[in-house]
């Protein structure tokens, strides 16, 4: 079955300062996608970035980057420049049998000025 | 950019009543999920629909609880004696094709409260 795996259930990171949150998975299939959501105290989930696994490049959307570690099975987002704004939880998740998304338990990021 | 409605954005209702969750995919999407996220819980997995039927349902999608589109625009989720387990915050999405690599809409969900 497939699984994704948040390790830090609470990160906290100055303002302008870069940080990374981790995301490890497990799955037997060959193609499989990665997302990450993010999720503030009002409640939506907001898309931030994907990664297909046969992508061979990291993805990368304005300041967010997925740092794809296909071997070791880790999808890490990568914040550059944090702003007060990105005060939020943050999900990873997989595209799982027959398209559902699995979610992992998610990390709650706060930045500090 | 365009978005999933949903609502209400709240919705409290005493137990046993039947409550209706109501949500307006993007126009051209053709698949369909409903979400839930208990309070400080991850987001669980509990129905697709694709072609007017059920596709996938999760073990919490049980006999309580029913999907329609009763029209070309509305997709809803009742749920028909609430439990007080059924509080949490509903999200409904949906996604133009199959592929694994779209990225799925959310809605800004319906809270729900059972008393």
């Amino acid at each position: 079955a497939q699984k994704i795996t948040q390790t830090q259930p609470g990160m906290f990171v100055q303002e302008k300062e870069a940080v990374t949150l981790d995301c490890t998975y497990d799955t037997s299939d060959q193609s499989y996608g990665l997302f990450w959501y993010k999720q503030p105290s009002s409640g939506e989930m907001i898309f931030l970035i994907y990664q297909g696994s046969y992508d061979e490049q990291n993805a990368t959307e304005g300041r967010y980057s997925l740092n794809f570690q296909k071997a070791r099975k880790s999808a890490n987002l990568v914040i550059s420049a944090s702003q007060l704004g990105d005060s939020a939880m943050y999900f990873c998740a997989m595209t799982g049998p027959r398209d559902k998304l699995i979610f992992g338990t998610g990390t709650r990021l706060q930045v500090f000025p | 950019e365009p978005e999933v409605t949903q609502t209400p954005s709240h919705q409290v209702t005493q137990m046993g009543q039947e409550v209706i969750l109501r949500c307006v995919p993007i126009s051209n999407h053709l698949y369909f999920y409903w979400y839930r996220q208990i309070l400080g819980q991850k987001v669980e997995f509990l129905v697709s629909f694709y072609n007017n039927e059920i596709s996938e349902k999760s073990e919490i999608f049980d006999d309580q609880f029913s999907v329609e589109r009763p029209d070309g625009s509305n997709f809803t989720l009742k749920i028909r004696s609430t439990k007080l387990e059924d509080s949490a915050m509903y999200f409904c999405a949906s996604k133009e094709t199959i592929r694994t690599d779209e990225k799925l809409f959310f809605g800004s969900g319906t809270q729900l409260s059972v008393l």
